[in-house]
């Protein structure tokens, strides 16, 4: 079975430019996390959706904003770019929210 | 003060050691424990996964965790340059739903 997978791999945006990242979570799975993962820290949390309903959200500003499709595959949006928002975003897929989070490769964004 | 600590390393040992790599968090309402593994540039590889206090043993890894110290410890036993990678403790409240990460310790494992 295939894991969880992300698109693009790599991507290179200047900044005030829109980036949208996509995920496809593991097959069964109906809840989807997106982490930032800036180098040399560990992940941050910024959403989770289960059944295309936002369940949690962390700490990051309204220019990052995500939605579930039916299909329960995921796109995190990022307006207005800054140098900062240079990193790894990673998704993980679950069961349903409250199990074990599975990791996708990542999408590596770097914003000039 | 973040809510979880990690010894950033490096460490580096020989093949065969035994590894010890710990965290420490602040947050009682910690209750889910989890171990990742990362390799260079790919995502968080799931390890170990606990609950309760006590060890939780997989092959040749050990996971501890202590909640009255509010500590967690992964134990690498007969380490392998495979083993090289940054370790990664993650933890969350019961409603299980964000995981708060340590910054992740990066292993050497020489031959």
């Amino acid at each position: 079975d295939a894991g969880v997978t992300q698109s693009p791999t790599h991507l290179i945006k200047t900044r005030g430019q829109h980036v949208t990242l996509r995920c496809s979570p593991i097959s069964g799975h109906k809840s989807v996390s997106w982490y930032q993962q800036v180098l040399g820290q560990g992940p941050q949390f910024i959403f989770q959706y289960y059944e295309k309903e936002e369940r949690g959200r962390g700490n990051f500003p309204d220019r990052f904003s995500a939605r579930q499709f039916p299909n329960y595959s995921s796109e995190l949006n990022v307006n207005a770019l800054l140098l900062g928002d240079s990193a790894l975003y990673l998704c993980a897929s679950s069961l349903g929210g409250q199990e074990t989070q599975y990791f996708g490769p990542g999408t590596r964004l770097l914003v000039l | 003060q973040k809510e979880v600590e990690q010894d950033p390393g490096p460490l580096s040992v020989p093949e065969g050691a035994i590894v010890s790599l710990n965290c420490t968090y602040s947050n009682s309402a910690f209750q889910y424990f989890m171990w990742y593994r990362q390799y260079s540039r790919k995502g968080p590889e799931l390890l170990m996964y606990t609950y309760s206090s006590g060890n939780k043993e997989d092959g040749r890894f050990t996971a501890q965790v202590d909640k009255s110290s509010k500590y967690i410890s992964l134990f690498i036993r007969d380490s392998q340059p495979s083993d090289s990678a940054t370790y990664l403790c993650a933890m969350s409240d019961t409603g299980r739903r964000a995981l708060t990460f340590g910054s992740g310790t990066r292993l050497q494992v020489q031959p």
